[in-house]
């Protein structure tokens, strides 16, 4: 079956600091991985995702995540987080259907990052 | 083009009662997927919803239903509500057509169980 760990639930940094958010997922076949974020009291939000093509990938606010197939990691990186940056954030890995994508997404357990201004 | 949009947003409910959601994905979607969050378990597929026709569902009881009707839009409902089903409840749309669609979600729907 498959799942995604994320390996850091609770991560406090202070502005400025450089991020990374590591994630792996289990699944041998095609995926496509997101990270969401959810601000405290919003609804989730796309951060950036990656399809196929360059595993770098960068996303809104800054964020970039890079695709290891060999390592099956998609781990988030940020080089200078600011306060507004509290959040939780989720990797999540969707499977295909034929050539599709279905909507099924299967997350991570979610790290909550908190920034000290 | 609006968002993924669920009603209603906050609502109580005594056990063994049952509750009805409704999602309307964003226009043209054809896919819609529901979700269970809670602090404990996380995000939790439930099902998904295409043309009509549940094409995945998740691990939770036979409770927990849905419905998506001819213009895409969707309904989720759970029976005998338990306690534990105090959760928001998050709908997602994508269009599903080729490989690299985005999923986006609503505001989620807010189930208190009492």
């Amino acid at each position: 079956a498959q799942s995604v760990s994320q390996h850091n639930h609770h991560v406090i940094l202070s502005e400025a600091a450089s991020l990374e958010l590591g994630c792996n997922y289990s699944y041998g076949g095609t995926v496509n991985l997101f990270w969401y974020v959810q601000y405290p009291g919003q609804h989730l939000q796309l951060l950036l995702k990656y399809f196929s093509g360059d595993p770098l990938v960068k996303g809104i606010k800054g964020f970039e995540a890079e695709f290891i197939k060999s390592k099956f990691s998609f781990n988030l990186r940020k080089p200078s987080v600011q306060w507004s940056d509290t959040a939780e954030y989720f990797c999540a890995v969707n499977s295909l259907y034929g050539s599709s994508n279905t909507g099924k997404l299967i997350f991570g357990q979610g790290t909550t990052l908190q920034v000290k201004p | 083009k609006a968002g993924v949009t669920q009603t209603p947003r906050y609502l109580i409910k005594t056990r063994g009662q049952q509750v009805t959601l409704s999602c309307s994905p964003i226009s043209g979607h054809r896919s819609v997927s529901w979700y269970q969050q809670t602090p404990g378990q996380g995000l939790q597929f439930l099902f998904e919803y295409f043309s009509e026709t549940q094409r995945n569902k998740g691990n939770f009881p036979g409770r927990f239903s849905g419905r998506q009707f001819s213009n895409s839009r969707s309904e989720m409902n759970v029976s005998t509500l338990e306690l534990g089903d105090s959760a928001l409840y998050l709908c997602a749309s994508s269009s599903r057509t080729g490989s690299g669609n985005t999923i986006y979600f609503g505001e989620g729907s807010w189930l208190t169980v009492v």
